[in-house]
């Protein structure tokens, strides 16, 4: 397996742009994670999916963010409209189902809102 | 709540000095416990885990970690630095929340290490 993908890599964006970042999990992994990492805030856990469905959105920071998994193999969170303080590196990450089971990361896409 | 306490944002050892990266945990039942290690411009990779079969888990790259309940640690070491082990590094536990299993991260520490 290829691990997880994301795209793009970076974006850079203009204030107001909407944004769609794009993951594919591991096949067979029954969760999906989005997470935002700063410095100011270090790694923020935005929602996650359990089959396809989303379990917890607490973390989403405002209404301008949404996420999405039509099926297994397929993810986006979105930002509309974006803010500059949006700026952030995005994760994927997703896992099989037990609490030992670890998480694998994808490589991120690096957020630059103008 | 869960939460995960990293000590120190920030730790700086001479090459071939020990390593040692703490990590103290909340939890009222057993957990599940996880360091990472995120190197500059990647994800997040598993360096250990723990998982009740012993309280001394070994990982990746010589690291090493210590489960314990009494003290609610989980301190990741390595007994010689290496200039390739400068990077963050993550604890994480993972309890069951509502039927699925949740995983909080600490905020991090970033590992130091100079000739």
């Amino acid at each position: 397996d290829a691990g997880v993908i994301q795209s793009p890599r970076h974006e850079v964006t203009e204030m107001g742009q909407e944004v769609t970042l794009r993951c594919k999990p591991i096949s067979g992994h029954d969760y999906l994670f989005w997470y935002r990492q700063t410095m100011m805030r270090g790694l923020e856990l935005l929602i996650y999916f359990n089959n396809n469905v989303p379990i917890d959105d607490s973390g989403m920071p405002e209404d301008r963010f949404s996420a999405k998994m039509p099926n297994a193999s397929f993810s986006t969170l979105k930002i509309q409209p974006s803010e500059p303080r949006d700026s952030a590196v995005y994760f994927c990450a997703s896992s099989l189902s037990r609490g030992q089971d670890e998480q694998f990361f994808g490589p991120g896409t690096r957020l630059t809102v103008l | 709540a869960q939460s995960v306490t990293q000590l120190g944002s920030h730790v700086s050892v001479s090459e071939g000095a020990l390593v040692l990266l703490r990590c103290n945990y909340s939890s009222s039942v057993p957990p599940y416990l996880f360091w990472y290690v995120q190197y500059p411009n990647q994800g997040l990779q598993l360096l250990l885990k723990y998982t009740s079969a012993a309280t001394l888990v070994k990982g990746i790259n010589g690291f090493e970690a210590e489960f314990k309940k009494s003290e609610t640690s989980f301190h990741l070491t390595k007994p010689s630095a290496h200039m390739s082990d400068a990077a963050e590094y993550f604890c994480a536990v993972t309890t069951l929340v509502r039927g699925s299993y949740i995983p909080t991260f600490g905020r991090g520490t970033s590992l130091i290490v100079h000739p």
